[in-house]
């Protein structure tokens, strides 16, 4: 049992660059999120996903898109990155008890 | 808009003491809140959640409060350890959503 398991770890992209990131959760869980964590920022939420086939905005969406491939999978693209997106990326899941399960984390640098 | 407020700056105690960390937050009607702590380089570990018709909640040396009237929840650790070193994270959440926003987090010290 794994828990939720992104990659990659560390990526060095150049501006304008695209990239996907990938996360997957053997949970079974509905509910699958995307955050980046900035120094002095908090978790900030980028996109969510309430069930397979679905997704919804959070608080910092631009830049980005995501893919609820099926009810383990949801993805995160950045067709051009840009350095402002240079950031660490978290994906989760949660269960039905309402209990968050974060990955280890992205970190990814753009310059 | 919906706000979430919690300490920027770090609360450093003595080993021993408790430590009391504090989450505000505006525009928002939780159905329940929880709390999380954060290590450094690693994802956030759920540690406690406390639901709107609940006051207090225990486990271990932790201890959660919970008031909608002032908008408002306590974190408490008692006996506080070096371990308990980290920063913590709140997270309240609405019952019509599946949208959780954290708070920034408190960073919390525990010296020898």
């Amino acid at each position: 049992n794994a828990g939720v398991t992104q990659t990659p770890k560390f990526q060095v992209l150049k501006t304008g660059q695209s990239m996907t990131l990938q996360c997957a959760q053997d949970m079974n869980h509905n509910s699958m999120y995307w955050y980046r964590q900035d120094p002095g920022m908090g978790l900030r939420l980028i996109y969510y996903s309430a069930s397979e086939g679905t997704t919804d905005k959070g608080e910092v969406p631009n830049g980005y898109n995501v893919s609820r491939l099926n009810k383990r999978e949801f993805s995160l693209r950045l067709e051009s990155a840009a350095p402002s997106q240079t950031s660490v990326y978290f994906c989760a899941s949660r269960d039905t008890g309402n209990t968050i399960y974060f990955g280890e984390g992205s970190w990814l640098t753009v310059v | 808009s919906q706000k979430i407020e919690q300490n920027s700056e770090a609360l450093n105690i003595q080993e021993g003491k408790t430590a009391t960390l504090t989450c505000n937050y505006t525009n928002y009607s939780p159905a329940y809140l929880q709390w999380y702590r954060q290590d450094p380089g690693r994802g956030p570990v759920f540690l406690l959640l406390i639901r709107e018709n609940e006051k207090e909640k225990r486990k271990e040396r932790l201890k959660v409060t919970f008031d909608t009237t002032l908008k408002q929840s306590l974190f408490h650790i008692t006996a506080s350890q070096p371990a308990d070193s980290a920063t913590y994270l709140c997270a309240p959440r609405p019952a019509d959503t599946d949208k959780l926003i954290f708070g920034t987090g408190t960073r919390l010290q525990v010296f020898p």
